[in-house]
């Protein structure tokens, strides 16, 4: 039982430089988010997928696009990374609009802009 | 804008006392109300949750504590232990997505 799995777990990026994080769930859900955590800021979202093909903004879009190609998927990129991008980035699914509120995280990935 | 309010920021508790986080809420859309636990190097996970027409809700140790009125709620950790020395986090549903309060690290002394 994997999960939600995200890869890389780990990743260090000089300022302009691009990179995709990847999200893989085996649980067949509809529903996928991304948030980033920074300290006293909390879990803020970024963006959601409501299910395959479907991608909307959360409340801080800004600098990163998103696809759901798959329904097992989903995708974050930062095309230009700049230091303030520099958070724990938390991928999280849900089975469908009735269970919205309990949501399943994978384990993170820390990225580092320099 | 932080739509959902939580404090304290951190809190030290003696091992067998009560934790209390509290957090609140202006959006009176919102339709279910989680808390969620989070260890370090790990995703948050679901740890109890209510729904708007409930005042409480216990699991064992863990409570919430509802007040629609006053767009209040919280949890109480009775008989606190050091396992769970964790970060929470409360959160409101609104509109297919979960809004997370800043989070509360707890330390609970042996």
């Amino acid at each position: 039982n994997a999960g939600v799995t995200q890869t890389p777990k780990f990743r260090v990026l000089k300022t302009g430089q691009s990179m995709t994080l990847l999200c893989a769930q085996d649980m067949n859900h509809e529903y996928m988010y991304w948030y980033r955590q920074d300290p006293g800021m909390g879990l803020r979202l970024i963006h959601y997928s409501v299910g395959e093909g479907t991608t909307a903004k959360g409340e801080v879009p800004d600098g990163y696009n998103v696809s759901r190609l798959k329904k097992q998927n989903f995708l974050l990129g930062l095309e230009s990374a700049a230091p303030s991008q520099t958070s724990v980035y938390f991928c999280a699914s849900s089975l469908n609009n009735w269970f919205t509120g309990e949501l399943f995280f994978g384990e993170g990935s820390r990225l580092t802009v320099l | 804008q932080q739509q959902v309010k939580q404090s304290p920021q951190s809190l030290i508790v003696q091992k067998g006392g009560i934790s209390i986080i509290n957090c609140a809420y202006e959006n009176t859309a919102f339709d279910y109300f989680p808390w969620y636990q989070q260890f370090p190097g790990k995703g948050p996970a679901l740890l109890i949750a209510i729904r708007p027409d409930v005042s409480e809700k216990k699991e064992g140790r863990f409570t919430i504590s509802f007040n629609k009125s006053a767009k209040q709620f919280s949890l109480h950790i009775m008989d606190s232990q050091p396992g769970d020395s964790a970060t929470y986090f409360c959160a409101a549903r609104g509109a297919q997505k979960l809004v997370f309060g800043q989070g509360t690290r707890l330390t609970i002394n042996p």
